[in-house]
């Protein structure tokens, strides 16, 4: 069966740390695509990354990065240099293609950074 | 472009009675997916569009519960007799063929009372 877990509940950083989000999930398909997801206060969900399970590339955007490794089933993200606009509930989803597409979220780590 | 669009934004309805939400997906996205977001049970998938294909509806919680979606486009969740336990945020979410990114809505945040 397929799952997302987020170990962290909850991480409070101060501004201009740098912090991980950790995601581990499970799967039985061979192909796959993972996902992070920021909801900021105001309650949308904002796509941020879409990696396939084929790629394990690590990709950095700005002040964001993911690591894949698919031998440890993770998809880590890290933010650097965080700032107060980073804060946010951060979800880590799977999809598996052959079930359509749809998602499978993680509980979500929630991301407090204080100035 | 716009994004996806759900209306309404909150609704508050007792016990018992039939509710409507409405999605309005990004134009040129032929799937279409509806979310729920609650305290307890996190984000869980409900149902899924795909073109004229038979929807995907596995993730839905009870026979009160259905949808359809008009012309490949619109969407409209119902639920009926609704329960205390429906209260939660309905999100929907639309991506275009084969990418899988899916741009979700605000979301409706459902009261039952």
């Amino acid at each position: 069966a397929q799952k997302v877990t987020q170990a962290q509940t909850e991480i409070s950083v101060v501004e201009k740390e740098d912090v991980t989000l950790d995601c581990v999930y499970e799967t039985r398909d061979t192909t796959y695509y993972l996902f992070w997801y920021k909801q900021p206060p105001s309650g949308e969900l904002v796509f941020l990354i879409r990696r396939n399970s084929f790629d394990e590339q690590n990709e950095i955007s700005g002040r964001y990065s993911w690591n894949f490794q698919k031998s440890t089933s993770s998809f880590n993200f890290t933010i650097t240099a965080s700032q107060v606009v980073d804060s946010a509930v951060y979800f880590c989803a799977l999809s598996e293609i052959f079930q359509g597409g749809k998602l499978i979220f993680g509980q979500g780590t929630e991301l407090s950074v204080k100035p | 472009g716009a994004g996806v669009s759900q209306s309404p934004s909150n609704k508050v309805t007792e016990k018992g009675k039939d509710v409507e939400l409405r999605c309005d997906p990004i134009s040129g996205h032929t799937a279409l997916y509806w979310y729920r977001q609650s305290l307890g049970q996190g984000l869980e998938f409900l149902i899924y569009f795909q073109g004229n294909s038979a929807p995907d509806k596995s993730g839905l919680p009870s026979d009160r519960f259905s949808a359809e979606r008009t012309g490949g486009s619109v969407s409209t969740l119902t639920i009926q007799r609704t329960q205390q336990e429906d209260s939660a945020v309905y999100l929907c979410a639309s991506s275009g063929r084969e990418t899988y990114e899916q741009y979700f809505g605000p979301g409706t945040r459902l009261t039952v009372t």
